[in-house]
C-alpha cells in the first residue's frame, strides 16, 4: 500500500479482556516502531522490529504487551488482561533500513472500559 | 536520561504573526533530529530531519534550524491551515527509537 496501515482505527474493549492490533508497514520498510499516545501526552516508545534481528522490547511497560512481526511484514501488537490505563492510540511506524524517518500509520483508538 | 523538551505547550497566532517554535534535546549521540506535524485523530506527518549543527530545511512556511542543543521550527506568515501539533523527536545513537517531546499545540486564527 502506500501507506502505513493499521486496523482497527478504533477498538472499545471491556476491562480484562485481551486485544490485537494489526499494522501494514510500507513495502519494502524492513524497521517496524509501536508507539503509545496518551491523550496529552508526547508519544511513548514500545517495540522495535529490524529485519530477521531480535526485537528491541524494552518500551512495553508489562509483560502483559506483546508484538511479533511474521514474515517481516506485518505486525500485531497484542495486550492481554486489558486495564483502562491501557486506553491511548496506539501508533505503527515503518522506515527503510538504514534511515531512521519513520512513517506514521493513523493510528488505533483503544478506549477500556 | 535522554530527553526532549518542546516549548512552549501551546500557542495561539494571528494569520500572519510568524513565531518559532522550540525543541531542547538532551541525547547522547545524536543521530538525527525529526520534526513531525500531527492533525487532531491522525498520525504523525513527517515533515524534516536535521543531522548536524547549523543545517537547516525549509517547507513553504516552514523552516528548521538545529544547534547543539535545540531545534527551532520557525512559522513565516502561517495560515489557518497550519494549525496542528508540532512534534519534535531524537535519535539517539545508542538507542532503536525515537524520543518524542510532548509537542507543540498551534492555532492560527484568520
Amino acid at each position: 500500500g502506500a501507506g502505513v496501515s493499521q486496523s482497527p482505527s478504533n477498538k472499545v474493549t471491556e476491562k480484562g479482556k485481551d486485544v490485537e492490533l494489526r499494522c501494514d508497514p510500507i513495502s519494502g520498510h524492513t524497521a517496524l516502531y509501536w508507539y503509545r499516545q496518551s491523550l496529552g501526552q508526547g508519544l511513548e516508545f514500545l517495540i522495535y522490529f529490524q529485519g530477521n534481528s531480535a526485537p528491541d522490547k524494552s518500551g512495553l511497560p508489562s509483560d502483559r504487551f506483546s508484538a511479533e512481526r511474521t514474515g517481516g511484514s506485518v505486525s500485531t501488537l497484542t495486550i492481554q488482561r486489558t486495564q483502562q490505563e491501557d486506553s491511548a492510540v496506539y501508533l505503527c511506524a515503518s522506515s527503510l533500513v538504514g534511515s531512521r524517518e519513520a512513517f506514521f500509520g493513523q493510528g488505533t483508538r483503544l478506549t477500556v472500559v | 536520561e535522554d530527553q526532549v523538551t518542546q516549548s512552549p505547550e501551546a500557542l495561539r497566532l494571528q494569520e500572519g504573526e510568524s513565531s518559532s517554535l522550540n525543541c531542547s534535546y538532551t541525547v547522547s549521540g545524536l543521530r538525527g533530529l525529526f520534526w513531525y506535524r500531527q492533525d487532531p485523530g491522525k498520525g504523525p506527518e513527517f515533515l524534516f530531519t536535521l543531522y548536524s549543527a547549523g543545517e537547516e530545511k525549509e517547507k513553504e512556511r516552514l523552516k528548521a534550524t538545529l544547534t547543539k542543543k535545540e531545534s527551532f521550527l520557525h512559522i513565516t506568515a502561517p495560515k489557518p491551515e497550519d494549525s496542528a501539533t508540532y512534534l519534535c523527536a531524537a535519535f539517539s545513537g545508542g538507542y532503536n527509537k525515537l524520543i518524542f517531546g510532548a509537542g507543540t499545540r498551534l492555532a492560527v486564527h484568520p
